[in-house]
């Protein structure tokens, strides 16, 4: 049983443009969500976070919005870099931080 | 801030010996510590859930006797694999967090590549 979902297996943009990376989730008592980066054999960095009291929260090019209703969330980038070619998980907590639950990630190529 | 170091970054084995992995916290105290497993092409597949000084909480479907799991401190948890298979063959990965509070709830490490010939 998936709770957190990410649909596209991967995303293609040209460099310059906007990258959406989306993640669905089912579990209500989510109330935390996470946006990771990562490379091939290395382990996730950290990029932005999101509590479920806000509906959005930017970080220099990166922006995560939260639809709480939806139970959706987003992540934008931009402009989009070639740098930024990986792959994107997105991730959900409850309050307590016990246990982080993860999508199956979104391969992003981003082209010169 | 926040490091977590992961070691050793991969390991070749024979099948039926066994390989301990280590993840330490370098510059914060980790109230629990995950270790996830991800195979190609997948997503991460979180594998326990460990605290310090009690028992791991395995996740529906992991062999806690194949992969046995010790949080020393609350600087360190280990993994070993036990007796290993080609199918253990995998990238394993720890995390740590510390706790509600923090910006980046959850530092992974680098990961760790498993070969089992």
């Amino acid at each position: 049983d998936q709770q957190v979902k990410q649909n596209s297996p991967s995303l293609s943009v040209q460099e310059g443009r906007i990258s959406i990376l989306n993640c669905d989730y089912t579990n209500s008592m989510f109330d935390y969500f996470l946006w990771y980066k990562k490379y091939p054999a290395e382990g996730p960095t950290f990029l932005i976070s999101i509590s479920s009291i806000k509906d959005k929260n930017e970080d220099g090019r990166f922006t995560v919005f939260l639809n709480k209703s939806a139970k959706h969330l987003s992540l934008h980038i931009v402009p989009s870099q070639p740098g930024d070619s990986a792959v994107y998980f997105c991730a959900a907590t409850t309050y307590n931080f016990n246990k982080f639950y993860f999508g199956s990630g979104t391969k992003l190529n981003v082209k010169p | 801030g926040a490091v977590v170091s992961q070691h050793p970054s991969w390991v070749i084995c024979k099948s039926g010996t066994s390989v301990k992995i280590e993840c330490r916290s370098l510059d914060f105290q980790a109230t629990t510590m995950f270790w996830y497993r991800q195979f190609p092409k997948q997503s991460l597949m979180l594998m326990a859930t460990s605290n310090e000084g009690s028992k791991a909480t395995y996740e529906q479907g992991v062999e806690k006797d194949k992969f046995l799991i010790n949080h020393a401190s609350l600087t360190l948890s280990t993994l070993t694999v036990t007796s290993a298979h080609p199918e253990d063959s995998s990238f394993y990965i720890c995390s740590a967090t510390k706790g509600r509070g923090d910006n980046s709830p959850l530092h992974f490490g680098n990961g760790t590549r498993l070969t089992v010939t």
